[in-house]
């Protein structure tokens, strides 16, 4: 079956020190990855994705076709990074979105 | 920066009854996404709508929902006969073209009792 697993729930992480979520696919072909982040009382909105290659909050994701992996790293965490983070992939040709259950990051001064 | 919009931010009905969510997409956006995450759970798509008709929708999706874009502004989400198991937050989304990004509306909480 075709899934986006994020095995995380919770990363409670210091201030200062690197954060990594794993988001990993079960999709055949070329899927499209996404990370979304949702900050407290806010709407979702795109982070990245793995098309445009770019770093954006200072957070980058590899995909890695082999291991079917999309893991978002960032090598020095902020306090407003704290958020949900979903991982999501676009497979098909209307552009339909499937998630991860996503990861509550916490980060902590 | 253009946003979707969605109203009304919370709804509360009884079971059985219907409900209309509104959305306001992005004005020159082609695609529309209804998307719902129910409590705890992870965010699902609901169906996706292109050149006023839908172009894929999910298990989910059964008769008792319906979507349409009635004045060529507003897209709309229909419950006809709400089920205890339908409270989620409801999220609309939008698309200039396949490939390019979905833009989220805020989300509306629905609550049946």
């Amino acid at each position: 079956a075709q899934r986006v697993t994020q095995p995380e729930k919770l990363l409670s992480v210091f201030k200062g020190a690197p954060v990594e979520l794993k988001c990993n696919y079960s999709y055949s072909g070329s899927p499209e990855l996404f990370w979304y982040v949702q900050y407290s009382r806010q709407r979702l909105q795109l982070l990245l994705r793995h098309i445009s290659r770019e770093s954006i909050k200072g957070f980058t994701a590899d995909l890695n076709k082999g291991e079917t992996s999309f893991h978002l790293k960032k090598p020095f965490a902020q306090e407003e990074d704290s958020a949900m983070y979903y991982c999501a992939v676009s497979t098909d040709s209307w552009g339909k979105l499937q998630f991860g259950a996503g990861t509550q990051v916490v980060v902590t001064p | 920066e253009p946003e979707v919009t969605q109203t009304p931010s919370h709804q509360v009905t009884q079971m059985g009854q219907e409900v209309i969510l509104r959305c306001v997409p992005i004005s020159n956006h082609l695609y529309f996404y209804w998307y719902r995450q129910i409590l705890g759970q992870k965010v699902e798509f609901l169906v996706s709508f292109y050149n006023n008709e839908i172009s894929e929708k999910s298990e989910i999706f059964d008769d008792q929902f319906s979507v349409e874009r009635p004045d060529g502004s507003n897209f709309t989400l229909k419950i006809r006969s709400t089920k205890l198991e339908d409270s989620a937050m409801y999220f609309c989304a939008t698309l200039l073209a396949i490939q390019e990004t979905q833009y989220f509306g805020p989300g509306t909480r629905l609550l049946v009792l």
